[in-house]
Protein backbone atom coordinates (compact mmCIF):
# COMPACT_ATOMS: atom_id res chain seq x y z
CA UNK A 1 0.00 0.00 0.00
CA UNK A 2 0.85 3.30 -1.04
CA UNK A 3 1.53 5.76 2.17
CA UNK A 4 3.72 7.95 4.47
CA UNK A 5 4.54 5.84 7.36
CA UNK A 6 5.88 8.06 10.69
CA UNK A 7 6.94 6.71 14.15
CA UNK A 8 6.12 7.13 16.68
CA UNK A 9 2.87 7.84 16.89
CA UNK A 10 3.14 9.62 20.37
CA UNK A 11 5.53 11.05 21.97
CA UNK A 12 6.65 12.06 25.54
CA UNK A 13 9.64 13.56 26.64
CA UNK A 14 11.45 15.84 29.02
CA UNK A 15 13.41 19.57 28.01
CA UNK A 16 16.50 19.14 26.26
CA UNK A 17 16.59 15.22 25.54
CA UNK A 18 17.24 15.03 21.94
CA UNK A 19 14.78 13.56 19.28
CA UNK A 20 14.05 12.02 16.11
CA UNK A 21 10.91 11.42 14.31
CA UNK A 22 10.91 9.19 11.46
CA UNK A 23 9.08 9.46 8.36
CA UNK A 24 9.22 7.04 5.23
CA UNK A 25 7.46 6.98 1.85
CA UNK A 26 7.12 4.31 -0.57
CA UNK A 27 5.89 5.80 -3.64
CA UNK A 28 9.51 7.12 -4.94
CA UNK A 29 8.64 10.50 -4.32
CA UNK A 30 10.72 13.37 -4.56
CA UNK A 31 9.24 16.08 -2.50
CA UNK A 32 8.79 15.73 1.21
CA UNK A 33 7.82 18.16 4.05
CA UNK A 34 7.70 18.92 7.75
CA UNK A 35 4.61 20.67 9.09
CA UNK A 36 3.19 21.14 13.04
CA UNK A 37 -0.34 21.52 13.37
CA UNK A 38 -1.51 23.58 16.83
CA UNK A 39 -4.78 24.57 17.34
CA UNK A 40 -5.87 28.16 16.00
CA UNK A 41 -2.68 28.28 14.04
CA UNK A 42 -3.84 25.51 11.46
CA UNK A 43 -1.01 23.39 9.72
CA UNK A 44 2.62 25.13 9.51
CA UNK A 45 5.64 24.05 7.20
CA UNK A 46 8.86 23.72 8.89
CA UNK A 47 11.24 22.07 6.25
CA UNK A 48 10.73 20.25 3.30
CA UNK A 49 13.06 18.79 0.88
CA UNK A 50 12.91 19.14 -3.35
CA UNK A 51 15.31 15.65 -3.45
CA UNK A 52 17.78 13.96 -2.15
CA UNK A 53 20.48 16.37 -0.17
CA UNK A 54 18.48 19.07 -1.06
CA UNK A 55 16.64 20.10 2.19
CA UNK A 56 15.33 24.68 2.93
CA UNK A 57 13.19 26.02 5.88
CA UNK A 58 9.78 26.25 5.69
CA UNK A 59 7.86 28.72 7.97
CA UNK A 60 8.70 27.96 11.56
CA UNK A 61 12.05 26.02 11.07
CA UNK A 62 13.88 26.83 14.37
CA UNK A 63 14.88 24.24 17.11
CA UNK A 64 14.41 21.68 14.51
CA UNK A 65 16.65 19.71 11.73
CA UNK A 66 16.05 17.72 9.13
CA UNK A 67 18.24 15.32 6.77
CA UNK A 68 17.36 13.74 3.33
CA UNK A 69 20.10 11.18 2.88
CA UNK A 70 18.10 8.95 0.79
CA UNK A 71 15.00 9.10 -1.44
CA UNK A 72 12.50 7.81 1.26
CA UNK A 73 13.31 8.49 4.45
CA UNK A 74 12.56 12.59 5.77
CA UNK A 75 13.79 12.54 9.28
CA UNK A 76 12.65 15.59 11.64
CA UNK A 77 15.55 15.94 14.79
CA UNK A 78 14.96 18.30 18.22
CA UNK A 79 18.59 18.58 18.95
CA UNK A 80 16.88 20.37 22.23
CA UNK A 81 13.13 20.13 22.15
CA UNK A 82 11.40 22.56 24.66
CA UNK A 83 7.78 23.20 25.53
CA UNK A 84 6.41 25.42 22.88
CA UNK A 85 7.30 22.03 20.63
CA UNK A 86 4.47 20.38 21.70
CA UNK A 87 2.75 19.75 18.68
CA UNK A 88 1.01 17.34 16.15
CA UNK A 89 3.78 16.67 13.68
CA UNK A 90 3.10 15.43 10.04
CA UNK A 91 5.31 14.34 6.98
CA UNK A 92 3.92 14.94 3.91
CA UNK A 93 5.46 13.97 0.28
CA UNK A 94 4.78 14.68 -3.51
CA UNK A 95 5.48 12.92 -6.78
CA UNK A 96 7.70 16.59 -7.48
CA UNK A 97 7.29 19.83 -5.81
CA UNK A 98 5.12 21.55 -7.89
CA UNK A 99 1.85 22.84 -8.43
CA UNK A 100 0.23 19.81 -9.89
CA UNK A 101 1.57 17.21 -7.60
CA UNK A 102 -0.92 16.69 -5.03
CA UNK A 103 1.10 16.04 -0.95
CA UNK A 104 0.43 13.00 0.78
CA UNK A 105 0.19 13.32 4.94
CA UNK A 106 1.38 10.85 7.14
CA UNK A 107 -0.98 9.83 10.22
CA UNK A 108 1.05 11.82 12.47
CA UNK A 109 2.84 12.19 15.89
CA UNK A 110 1.61 13.72 19.18
CA UNK A 111 5.03 14.71 20.47
CA UNK A 112 4.61 16.68 24.53
CA UNK A 113 7.46 18.32 25.95
CA UNK A 114 7.38 18.74 29.31
CA UNK B 1 -0.42 33.67 -0.87
CA UNK B 2 -3.50 32.96 -2.75
CA UNK B 3 -5.66 33.32 0.51
CA UNK B 4 -8.98 30.73 0.64
CA UNK B 5 -11.96 31.74 2.24
CA UNK B 6 -14.54 28.89 3.49
CA UNK B 7 -17.96 29.14 5.58
CA UNK B 8 -17.24 27.92 9.12
CA UNK B 9 -19.05 25.09 9.05
CA UNK B 10 -22.26 22.93 7.23
CA UNK B 11 -24.67 20.34 7.82
CA UNK B 12 -26.14 17.69 5.27
CA UNK B 13 -28.23 14.79 5.83
CA UNK B 14 -26.62 10.54 5.08
CA UNK B 15 -27.16 9.79 1.32
CA UNK B 16 -27.30 13.45 -0.02
CA UNK B 17 -25.31 15.61 -2.09
CA UNK B 18 -22.75 18.34 0.35
CA UNK B 19 -21.73 20.97 -1.44
CA UNK B 20 -18.70 22.97 -0.26
CA UNK B 21 -17.75 26.12 -1.21
CA UNK B 22 -14.18 27.96 -1.14
CA UNK B 23 -13.90 31.46 -2.41
CA UNK B 24 -10.25 31.93 -3.82
CA UNK B 25 -10.51 35.70 -5.44
CA UNK B 26 -6.49 36.15 -5.43
CA UNK B 27 -5.47 32.68 -7.53
CA UNK B 28 -3.08 33.25 -9.81
CA UNK B 29 -2.95 31.69 -13.35
CA UNK B 30 -0.93 28.38 -12.75
CA UNK B 31 -1.98 27.89 -8.91
CA UNK B 32 -4.12 24.70 -8.39
CA UNK B 33 -6.81 24.50 -6.20
CA UNK B 34 -6.37 21.13 -3.79
CA UNK B 35 -8.99 19.90 -1.34
CA UNK B 36 -7.94 17.87 1.40
CA UNK B 37 -9.87 16.69 4.50
CA UNK B 38 -9.11 15.81 8.33
CA UNK B 39 -10.92 13.32 10.43
CA UNK B 40 -10.49 14.26 14.08
CA UNK B 41 -6.16 14.41 14.25
CA UNK B 42 -5.31 12.00 11.48
CA UNK B 43 -3.40 13.41 8.43
CA UNK B 44 -5.19 15.23 6.16
CA UNK B 45 -6.29 13.24 3.07
CA UNK B 46 -5.95 14.38 -0.48
CA UNK B 47 -9.60 14.65 -2.17
CA UNK B 48 -9.21 15.68 -5.40
CA UNK B 49 -7.19 19.06 -7.18
CA UNK B 50 -7.91 21.21 -10.70
CA UNK B 51 -6.56 24.28 -12.49
CA UNK B 52 -9.67 25.65 -14.50
CA UNK B 53 -11.53 22.61 -15.71
CA UNK B 54 -13.90 20.27 -13.34
CA UNK B 55 -12.32 17.14 -12.26
CA UNK B 56 -14.24 13.99 -11.02
CA UNK B 57 -12.35 10.81 -8.82
CA UNK B 58 -13.96 7.89 -6.92
CA UNK B 59 -14.72 10.51 -3.92
CA UNK B 60 -15.91 13.82 -5.14
CA UNK B 61 -16.50 16.38 -8.22
CA UNK B 62 -14.78 19.81 -8.19
CA UNK B 63 -16.37 22.44 -9.96
CA UNK B 64 -14.36 25.52 -10.47
CA UNK B 65 -15.96 28.48 -12.06
CA UNK B 66 -14.69 30.23 -15.70
CA UNK B 67 -13.29 33.22 -13.73
CA UNK B 68 -11.49 30.68 -10.98
CA UNK B 69 -12.16 32.52 -8.23
CA UNK B 70 -14.36 30.35 -6.65
CA UNK B 71 -15.29 26.29 -6.55
CA UNK B 72 -16.70 23.84 -5.40
CA UNK B 73 -16.58 20.23 -4.25
CA UNK B 74 -19.20 17.85 -4.29
CA UNK B 75 -19.39 15.10 -2.45
CA UNK B 76 -22.64 12.83 -4.19
CA UNK B 77 -23.59 11.14 -1.39
CA UNK B 78 -22.24 11.90 2.03
CA UNK B 79 -22.57 9.35 4.77
CA UNK B 80 -21.46 9.29 8.56
CA UNK B 81 -18.01 8.63 7.83
CA UNK B 82 -17.87 11.84 5.59
CA UNK B 83 -17.78 13.87 8.85
CA UNK B 84 -14.66 15.85 8.58
CA UNK B 85 -12.67 19.35 8.46
CA UNK B 86 -12.48 20.15 4.90
CA UNK B 87 -9.81 22.44 3.69
CA UNK B 88 -9.82 23.88 -0.04
CA UNK B 89 -6.11 25.33 -0.40
CA UNK B 90 -4.21 26.86 -3.18
CA UNK B 91 -0.79 25.28 -3.52
CA UNK B 92 1.64 28.46 -3.73
CA UNK B 93 5.62 28.49 -4.74
CA UNK B 94 7.01 29.83 -1.62
CA UNK B 95 9.83 32.33 -0.79
CA UNK B 96 12.49 29.54 -1.50
CA UNK B 97 11.91 30.06 -5.12
CA UNK B 98 11.05 26.02 -5.66
CA UNK B 99 9.11 25.39 -1.83
CA UNK B 100 5.65 24.43 -3.51
CA UNK B 101 3.75 24.98 -0.03
CA UNK B 102 0.07 24.35 1.00
CA UNK B 103 -1.08 27.19 3.35
CA UNK B 104 -4.10 25.08 5.50
CA UNK B 105 -6.79 27.85 6.76
CA UNK B 106 -9.32 26.70 9.26
CA UNK B 107 -11.66 25.11 6.34
CA UNK B 108 -15.58 24.17 7.07
CA UNK B 109 -16.26 21.53 9.42
CA UNK B 110 -18.98 19.59 7.41
CA UNK B 111 -21.36 17.09 9.93
CA UNK B 112 -22.88 14.52 7.93
CA UNK B 113 -26.03 13.69 9.85
CA UNK B 114 -28.08 10.62 10.20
Amino acid sequence: EAQVTQNPRYLITVTGKKLTVTCSQNMNHEYMSWYRQDPGLGLRQIYYSMNVEVTDKGDVPEGYKVSRKEKRNFPLILESPSPNQTSLYFCASSLEGSYNSPLHFGNGTRLTVT
Amino acid sequence: DAKTTQPPSMDCAEGRAANLPCNHSTISGNEYVYWYRQIHSQGPQYIIHGLKNNETNEMASLIITEDRKSSTLILPHATLRDTAVYYCIVRVKGSGGSNYKLTFGKGTLLTVNP
